[in-house]
């Protein structure tokens, strides 16, 4: 909820500009990757994935990069709008193991 | 929603008190996780179980217990409550190999006092 977002990192974005929000990971060995997107009181929702066969995968007004040589992941979000306020989280999952592993999330805040 | 109840929705308890929050899916998947939400932590794993009575640990499984013993329903146990407890619990479910997606129920906010 609110009260999670209060100590995240802060990504603040104009209304309609891109976002562009980051995330490390240290497993190397894993090889598939999510973002979901958490609104205030609400449960995770699933935006995005992609396995480490890809660089690079679109959605609808999104896209997920992969760098694995430097284990790093990025959201883009287009043309951002106000719904888009939310706390973002990527995570991870290694080959046959059955974890999934969340980052500490960015919080997203969007200026009118 | 995919089909995922938490229950209760909110509970406070007292420290030292045995308290129990299940996850009831209708969903039919093999996959069933807990995960607890603390300010500046994000999600972090308790336990999953990946069949009926096919548990393993994650990140932060000291002071919890879980038991599923039919597929549509996994119960987290807190035995002996304590103030580091208090937080928000997630529970969710994914249907198997080749389908990575988690789908999170609403939430469980406990408080313990």
């Amino acid at each position: 909820g609110e009260s999670v977002g209060l100590h995240l990192p802060t990504l603040s974005v104009q209304e309609g500009d891109n976002s562009i929000i980051n995330c490390a990971y240290s497993n190397s060995a894993s090889d598939y990757f999510i973002w979901y997107k958490q609104e205030s009181g609400k449960g995770p929702q699933f935006i995005i994935d992609i396995r480490s066969n890809m660089d690079k995968r679109q959605g609808q007004r999104v896209t997920v990069l992969l760098n694995k040589t430097v284990k790093h992941l990025s959201l883009q979000i287009a043309a951002t709008q106000p719904g888009d306020s939310a706390v973002y989280f990527c995570a991870e999952k290694a080959g046959r193991d059955d974890k999934i592993i969340f980052g500490k999330g960015t919080r997203l805040h969007i200026l009118p | 929603d995919a089909g995922i109840t938490q229950s209760p929705r909110h509970k406070v308890t007292e420290t030292g008190t045995p308290v129990t929050l299940r996850c009831h899916q209708t969903e039919n998947h093999r996959y069933m996780y807990w995960y607890r939400q603390d300010p500046g932590h994000g999600l972090r794993l308790i336990h999953y179980s990946y069949g009926v009575k096919d548990t393993d640990k994650g990140e932060v499984s000291d002071g919890y217990s879980v038991s599923r013993s039919k597929t549509e329903d996994f119960l987290l146990t807190l035995e002996s409550a304590t103030s580091s407890q208090t937080s928000v619990y997630f529970c969710a479910i994914r249907g198997g190999s080749g389908m990575e997606k988690l789908f999170f129920g609403s939430g469980t906010q406990l408080s313990v006092l």
